[in-house]
């Protein structure tokens, strides 16, 4: 009974291709997120939505683009896949929008660009 | 805008040993912390959640502190284990509702 699954856990995939990064949360939770942890394992934002509205859309390029079907899923989905992508990318989710609940993370997804 | 930091980014102690983690934070409206753990090639499992209105919370040998005033949080861990080897990361709200995350200390705790 996984909180947050996300899928695959590993995707490795050369330049040019689109990919897509699927979340689920089970715990009716209405905030859900994109998170990118890169080499130096900085986590930064990229994405949140709550109940099926983006909320945050951070400096990321147009080639991401998040999709939430409802509430308890929320995909991810990259065009035009370039080096710099490689990364975790983590999905999370949250009781409310505010920062103020605590947040439940995914496993991540290993994103290598090849 | 909140900014993080995580001093030092590397820890070794040796099993029983009291662990104590910093974590400092700019924005000192902030109105919660959070500490996670990372295990290597794994998500972040949430440790413990402070509100402002806290000045500690405890659960099991962890214990952590938040002083807005200095801008600081601690988490201590109590009699350490090997188990207890990981990333710790310390996140922090902003005014826009952001968690900004510190870079973590890896912990190693020696058998």
């Amino acid at each position: 009974d996984t909180a947050v699954s996300q899928t695959p856990k590993y995707l490795v995939t050369q330049m040019g291709n689109d990919k897509s990064i699927k979340c689920e949360q089970n715990l009716g939770h209405d905030t859900m997120y994109w998170y990118k942890q890169d080499s130096k394992k900085f986590l930064k934002i990229m994405f949140s939505y709550n109940n099926k509205e983006l909320i945050i859309n951070e400096t990321v390029p147009n080639r991401f683009s998040p999709k939430s079907p409802d509430k308890a899923h929320l995909n991810l989905h990259i065009n035009s896949l370039e080096l710099g992508d490689s990364a975790v990318y983590f999905c999370a989710s949250s009781q409310d929008a505010f920062g103020v609940r605590e947040q439940y993370f995914g496993p991540g997804t290993r994103l290598t660009v090849t | 805008k909140q900014e993080v930091t995580q001093i030092p980014a590397a820890l070794s102690v040796p099993e029983g040993e009291n662990l104590v983690l910093n974590c400092s934070f700019t924005d000192s409206a902030i109105y919660n912390l959070q500490w996670f753990r990372q295990d290597p090639g794994k998500g972040l499992t949430s440790l413990l959640l402070i509100q402002s209105s806290q000045r500690e919370q405890t659960s099991g040998r962890l214990n952590a502190s938040l002083d807005k005033s200095s801008g600081r949080s601690t988490l201590y861990i109590a009699a350490s284990q090997p188990g207890d080897s990981a990333t710790y990361l310390c996140a922090g709200p902003s005014n826009d509702y952001k968690l900004s995350f510190g870079a973590g200390t890896t912990v190693t705790v020696r058998a």
